[in-house]
């Protein structure tokens, strides 16, 4: 069966400091990857997706950017973090025809 | 664009009774999809059901089912029976069939469920 992992599940970065968010997918190959952002007491907006190894689509501007080095593997990445980049990030994936299967969520807290 | 509207902020209803979270959407599309997801306190994205906009029948998944009326753009989640554990957040959401976004979903902005004894 398929699984997708994501951590860390909590991190609190000084604003200015680097990030760096992993998610893997285990048990399908492929497959639609997307990060999105939860602000608190929001829905969920979607920063990026990808259909393939090194193919990335942004939604948002932002200081944010997102890799695939792997087929299964999605990186969300900030070189300085600001304070408005906290937030509860969730990884997902999808095939064609499946919902979306969502990580556990990092909250992150920027101080 | 793609639009997905939640008009219900929060919902209270009793343990065992019937609750109906409510669900329009905006497409041009003919092919779409539509989904519901429950999030409780913990955060995880909980799939729930999925309705396909060929489906000539309504989505049933155990005590939920989805209400499924196309000519108005709706979608609502019926829950039965409701049981304490269903207080959570919910999120009606709709995926395009389109090459360029292929997959993506919209989300709604969620309805607060308070089930209570």
């Amino acid at each position: 069966s398929q699984t997708i992992h994501q951590w860390p599940a909590t991190l609190v970065q000084p604003v200015g400091s680097p990030l760096s968010l992993e998610c893997t997918v285990e048990g399908t190959s492929n497959p639609n990857l997307y990060w999105y952002r939860q602000a608190a007491g929001r829905g969920l907006q979607l920063l990026f997706y990808s259909v393939g190894i090194g193919q990335i689509s942004s939604e948002v501007p932002q200081n944010l950017s997102a890799s695939r080095p792997q087929d299964r593997q999605f990186i969300l990445s900030s070189k300085k973090l600001l304070l408005s980049d906290s937030g509860f990030y969730l990884c997902a994936w999808s095939s064609y025809n499946s919902p979306l299967h969502f990580g556990n969520g990092t909250r992150l807290t920027v101080t | 664009a793609q639009k997905i509207t939640q008009t219900q902020p929060g919902m209270f209803v009793q343990e065992k009774e019937a609750v109906t979270l409510d669900c329009t959407y905006d497409t041009s599309d003919q092919s779409y999809g539509l989904f519901w997801y429950k999030q409780p306190s913990s955060g995880e994205m909980i799939f729930l059901i999925y309705q396909g906009s060929y489906d000539e029948q309504n989505a049933t998944e155990g005590r939920y089912s989805l209400n499924f009326q196309k000519a108005r753009k709706s979608a609502n989640l019926v829950i039965s029976a409701s049981q304490l554990g269903d207080s959570a957040m919910y999120f009606c959401a709709m995926r395009d069939n389109r090459g360029s976004t292929l997959g993506r979903l919209y989300f709604g902005r969620g309805t607060q469920l308070t089930v209570w004894p």
